[in-house]
């Protein structure tokens, strides 16, 4: 299978800060990466879809000034949480897909907690 | 949107018994149809897949139906072990733009 890194794994930061996550295919190219955010015993809620050079597609509901999503190459995409907040606190979770209609590879997770 | 559900959202079996979690989708223009195991901490993997273009698809002790006309798809376990123990999320894909999620079954195998 393939590999997805998400960096960190853990953050806190204080409130009003803002926080970056990276997610990154270690040994293929990405088409489009996904970004999720998954409450305690809850689903994915997709957040956003990105593709490489071109503006994120964010779901209804999710503040795309607030999500700041960046994917600047096939293989990198990044989440700042801006002017960060408690209720932002979550596990943040990324995914890749190397084509249409294939396997999406998950990053590891990111546990934000805002202080 | 895509609105992807999902049931039972809790399964207890016995081990050796059969699993089966049912999805339904909205958008018919779905064509992608995982299932992702997710055990605690760790990260969703994928354990099945299936197409538009396929009505049934197996591995081993893992089976995936499809009804595109109804638009539902189930997660068929047999021969349940402790080790299947897990949450299971079903997803739905369209083209790679969209990649929706099922709200998840805590599948429990009871030795």
């Amino acid at each position: 299978g393939a590999v997805v890194s998400q960096h960190p794994s853990r953050v806190i930061c204080k409130s009003g800060t803002s926080v970056k996550i990276e997610c990154r295919s270690l040994d293929f190219q990405a088409t489009t990466m996904f970004w999720y955010r998954q409450f305690p015993k809850k689903s994915l809620m997709l957040m956003a879809t990105s593709n490489e050079g071109s503006k994120a597609t964010y779901e209804q509901g999710v503040e795309k000034d607030k999500f700041l999503i960046n994917h600047a190459s096939l293989t990198l995409s990044t989440l700042t949480v801006t002017s960060a907040h408690p209720e932002d606190s979550s596990f943040y979770i990324c995914s890749a897909i190397k084509t249409e209609n294939t396997e999406a590879f998950f990053g590891q997770g990111t546990r934000l907690t805002v202080v | 949107g895509e609105n992807v559900e999902q049931h039972p959202s809790t399964l207890s079996v016995q081990e050796g018994d059969s699993a089966v979690i049912k999805c339904t989708y909205s958008d018919s223009a779905s064509n992608y149809f995982p299932w992702y195991k997710q055990e605690l901490g760790k990260r969703p993997q994928l354990i099945i897949d299936i197409r538009s273009n396929v009505g049934e698809k197996k591995d081993q002790r893992i089976a995936v139906t499809l009804n595109k006309t109804a638009k539902h798809f189930s997660l068929h376990i047999t021969e349940t072990q402790p080790e299947d123990s897990a949450v299971y999320f079903c997803a739905a894909s369209w083209s790679g733009n969209q990649f929706y999620f099922g709200t998840g079954t805590s599948l429990t195998v009871i030795p």
